[in-house]
């Protein structure tokens, strides 16, 4: 089973600042298999980055996503308020056939 | 639009069984993986199981085999998660999301649904 590794747990930002997320895989994982998400508190995730470096539809390019192999991160170039949140990585792999990181939590410093 | 519409919370006792429903619109059904994904309250995101509506082709998680029962009726554009036998451990928000074909070379999940709350308690 690859493991999915986020760090930090909890980031605390102002806005405007630059918030850089990491995900490290206990294996090696294609880079067409990693993928972040978005959750804000009583909402479903939200697909921003796919393929590792792809923006989904519609997410501004103030994220963006880069990495291969075991490591793969997440930059936010400027954090604006509604921004705070959880962010999570996943990737598909050996059974089970996917699985997420435990999340990194983004708050307001 | 795309949506991805889950049937209401339940609340349910122990050794109940329970179907809750995912209903995809505005885009082609059977074209799609639909995935099940668990979150347990204050926790993460787990991946439980996969269906393909287009041949019912399903996949399941080792973690969740055995314990639910993903289907979907694709005349009706509706994905289902059942269980036989609810336990309190089952309590947790449940999300269905949409999933490119395998063909694409991709794994993501695009689109979620609204999540469908179960509550297990006697």
């Amino acid at each position: 089973e690859i493991v999915l590794t986020q760090s930090p747990g909890t980031l605390s930002l102002s806005p405007g600042e630059r918030a850089t997320l990491s995900c490290r895989a206990s294996q090696s994982v294609s880079s067409s298999y990693l993928a972040w998400y978005q959750q804000k508190p009583g909402q479903a995730p939200r697909l921003l980055i796919y393929a590792a470096s792809s923006r989904a539809t519609g997410i501004p390019d103030r994220f963006s996503g880069s990495g291969s192999g075991t490591d793969f991160t997440l930059t936010i170039s400027r954090m604006e308020a509604e921004d705070f949140a959880v962010y999570y990585c996943q990737q598909y792999g050996s059974s089970p056939e996917y699985t997420f990181g435990q999340g990194t939590k983004l708050e307001i410093k | 639009e795309v949506q991805l519409v889950q049937s209401g919370a339940e609340v349910k006792k122990p050794g109940e069984s329970l179907k809750i429903s995912c209903k995809g619109s505005g885009y082609s059904f059977t074209s799609y993986w639909i995935g099940w994904v668990r979150q347990m309250p204050g926790k993460g995101l787990e991946w439980m199981g996969i269906i393909y509506p287009g041949d019912s082709d399903t996949r399941y998680s080792p973690s969740f085999q055995g314990q639910v029962t993903i289907s979907a009726d694709k005349s009706i554009s509706t994905a289902y998660l059942q269980w036989s036998s609810l336990r309190a451990s089952d309590t947790a928000m449940y999300y269905c999301a949409r999933h490119p074909k395998f063909s694409s070379g991709f794994r993501y999940f695009d689109y979620w649904g609204q999540g469908t709350l179960v509550t297990v308690s006697s």
